[in-house]
């Protein structure tokens, strides 16, 4: 079984631009999260969706949205990059269906590293 | 607000040996989890044990071994007989539930060097 995929696997931008990463969960997974991971820092939860609905969202500027799409895959944006935008995006899958069962583990994908110059 | 502190930045032994990564949380929550993933040097993170705050007993998976004390709000991670496969920096995180929403908060990081 595939699992999460996530494209493309580096990006360069310019300060100013936005960009679209995207994310393809395990199959049958229908909650995707997204992280930000700065070099030498932990993770950074953005969002997370499930069924299609934001379900959670961390202390991250506007310039950040994301949607998931009815294959439950899902696009991260960000607008008006900043050179502090550049990091380690990861996406993670989880086969959880509910928030009130306990969050099952994540499986998280390769990660898109983008470079903001 | 949540907080995980993995107080050591890094920590290098000799193959064989045991280490201890230490992981300290803060919550508010009576309900909440608490993970341990792997992310070796090719950058992808493994899952390798949830945790739920009413379930305080020790956890033993191979070489692997897990102490979960609410009292000091500790989950603290250790390796019996390290590998040189071992190296790689370990990440402690909490998750909770908060108004139908999810938040997860990954401490820094432990980087784990074994030397053969």
């Amino acid at each position: 079984d595939a699992g999460v995929t996530q494209s493309p696997t580096h990006l360069i931008k310019t300060r100013g631009q936005h960009v679209t990463l995207r994310c393809s969960p395990i199959s049958g997974h229908k909650s995707v999260s997204w992280y930000q991971q700065v070099l030498g820092q932990g993770p950074q939860f953005i969002f997370q969706y499930y069924e299609k609905e934001e379900r959670g969202r961390g202390n991250f500027p506007d310039r950040f949205s994301a949607r998931q799409f009815p294959n439950y895959s899902s696009e991260l944006n960000v607008n008006a990059l900043l050179l502090g935008d550049s990091a380690l995006y990861l996406c993670a899958s989880s086969s959880q269906t509910s928030l009130i069962p306990p969050p099952n583990e994540q499986f998280f994908g390769p990660g898109t590293r983008l470079t903001v110059l | 607000a949540q907080k995980v502190t993995q107080a050591q930045t890094e920590i290098s032994v000799v193959e064989k040996e045991d280490v201890t990564l230490d992981c300290v949380y803060e919550t508010r929550d009576t309900t909440y989890y608490l993970f341990w993933y792997k992310q070796p040097p090719s950058g992808e993170l493994v899952f390798l044990i949830r945790r739920n705050s009413f379930d305080e007993q020790n956890e033993i998976s191979g070489r692997y071994s897990w102490n979960f004390q609410k009292s000091t709000s500790s989950f603290n991670f250790t390796i019996t007989a390290s590998q040189v496969v071992d190296s790689a920096v370990y990440f402690c995180a909490l998750s909770e539930i908060s108004g139908g929403y999810q938040k997860v908060t990954f401490g820094t990081g432990t980087k784990l060097q074994v030397i053969p």
